[in-house]
């Protein structure tokens, strides 16, 4: 069974970067599957920020598109999110999840959450 | 990117049945049979419960359902439990290769 767990920073300033990794186990990354993350504001709904397939190709939602970065490191068995110039509004529980199939996750770490604030 | 139309609140008491729907676009939901439905209690990772419009997991009750018809996706739970008070997010494959998610439905089981 697939494992993920979320990593990184739980503070950080307007405009600089978000930075996360999320530590797959169980699985090896090089093998298959869709890799992503989805964010929830506090007391909001869920938002799919990115995905990427072993091979690398990549999909983003077009409304953070411009700020994100999505990025697989099979020898350590890991992949990462990075979100540039983040605002207030960024400010969510961020999720690392896993699809078999690209329509839907399958299995999800346990979220972290990350404010934005000076 | 447009996020899919759910019910924000719906409630049932136990032993009940009720049914959430998500509505979108015939650029989403109605264009592909391509939408799961995950299951949140408060605190916890969302848990997926339908995927490919019908499709239940290994694990998951058969007493979740799910169906589409057009541009909505519906989730039945029969014999409503306690346990099944939590929020429901429906999400749908998009003509852009997008994923987008409805904006959840909190059930509340009376």
């Amino acid at each position: 069974q697939v494992q993920l767990q979320e990593s990184g920073p739980g503070l950080v300033k307007p405009s600089e970067t978000l930075s996360l990794t999320c530590d797959v186990s169980g699985y090896s990354l090089s093998r298959g599957y869709y890799w992503g993350w989805i964010r929830q504001p506090p007391g909001k709904g869920l938002e799919w920020i990115t995905s990427i397939y072993h091979s690398g190709t990549t999909y983003y939602n077009p409304s953070l598109k411009s700020r994100v970065t999505i990025s697989v490191d099979t020898s350590r068995n890991q992949f990462s999110l990075r979100l540039s110039s983040v605002t207030a509004a960024d400010t969510a529980i961020y999720y690392c999840a896993s699809h078999w199939s690209y329509d839907y996750f399958d299995y999800w770490g346990q979220g972290t959450l990350v404010t934005v604030s000076s | 990117q447009s996020a899919l139309t759910q019910p924000a609140s719906l409630s049932g008491s136990p032993g009940q049945s009720i049914t959430i729907s998500c509505t979108g676009t015939s650029r989403d939901v109605g264009g592909y049979n391509y939408v799961s439905w995950y299951q949140q209690h408060p605190g916890k990772a969302p848990k997926l419960m339908i995927y490919d419009v019908t499709n239940r997991p290994s694990g998951v009750s058969n007493r979740f359902s799910a169906s589409k018809s057009g541009n909505t996706a519906s989730l039945t739970i029969s014999g409503l439990q306690a346990e099944d008070g939590a929020d429901y997010y429906c999400c749908s494959y998009t003509s852009d290769y997008t994923l987008v998610f409805g904006g959840g439905t909190k059930l509340t089981v009376l």
